[in-house]
């Protein structure tokens, strides 16, 4: 168990429809990352939350959008939603060793727009 | 731009039969490099960080070394609970735009059978 939290586990939705995914970082865990992980992509990074603000950004779409609350908790908002959206979305949370900062990922939510 | 590659895309494994799975890497400078191994439906489960060429790291039948171009991930008399799929990563230092996103390889698909 990684200590991320993800909810739900699994979507089930149609097109045109819109969802919010929801992660919890482990305990003291300031910065959140979104990952976005299809058969044909591979895990392609999403977007950066850092304490409440935005970091960096990566392939993610004008249809999907992110925030982080105070209590540090963060949800991925996707619309107008198509079936390629189909995929596992995947959170991490970071701890910094060394020079770098580990990741650690929650179980992820399964999306599945019909 | 950042750029994984792995190699072999799938391995089939006897149960003692030791082998090493490629991930080769392009990055403007390396922050550090990450292993993961991810079951089927699952998220991905933190192995290894390593940060500088000549670093190695075990644990139990893995063992994760790093050069300048490429890193190995040496499973030694593996068992069919070693069966997943192994992810490479590298985070690269880069400007305040690209935050620690990680950047993945496609992952190699190990089966190992008893």
């Amino acid at each position: 168990d990684s200590g991320v939290t993800q909810t739900p586990k699994h979507l089930i939705t149609a097109t045109g429809q819109r969802v919010t995914l929801r992660c919890s970082p482990r305990s003291g865990d300031l910065s959140v990352y979104w990952y976005q992980q299809s058969l044909d992509q591979g895990l392609q990074f999403l977007i950066q939350y850092y304490n409440g603000e935005e970091r960096a950004k990566g392939n993610i779409l004008e249809r999907f959008s992110a925030q982080q609350f105070p209590d540090l908790h963060s949800e991925l908002n996707l619309s107008s939603l198509e079936l390629g959206d189909s995929a596992l979305y995947f959170c991490a949370s970071s701890i910094r060793t060394g020079p770098s900062y580990e990741q650690y990922f929650g179980p992820g939510t399964r999306l599945t727009v019909t | 731009e950042d750029q994984v590659t792995q190699s072999p895309e799938a391995l089939r494994l006897q149960e003692g039969e030791s082998s090493s799975l490629n991930c080769s890497y392009t990055v403007s400078g390396l922050r550090g490099l990450f292993w993961y191994r991810q079951d089927p439906g699952k998220g991905p489960e933190f192995l290894f960080t390593l940060y500088s060429a000549g670093e190695e790291k075990e644990k139990e039948r893995l063992k994760a070394t790093l050069t300048k171009k490429e890193s190995f991930l040496h499973i030694t008399a593996p068992k069919p609970e070693d069966s997943a799929t192994y992810l490479c990563a590298v985070q690269a230092l880069g400007d305040k735009a690209a935050g620690n996103k990680l950047t993945f390889g496609g992952g190699t698909r190990v089966l190992v059978k008893p």
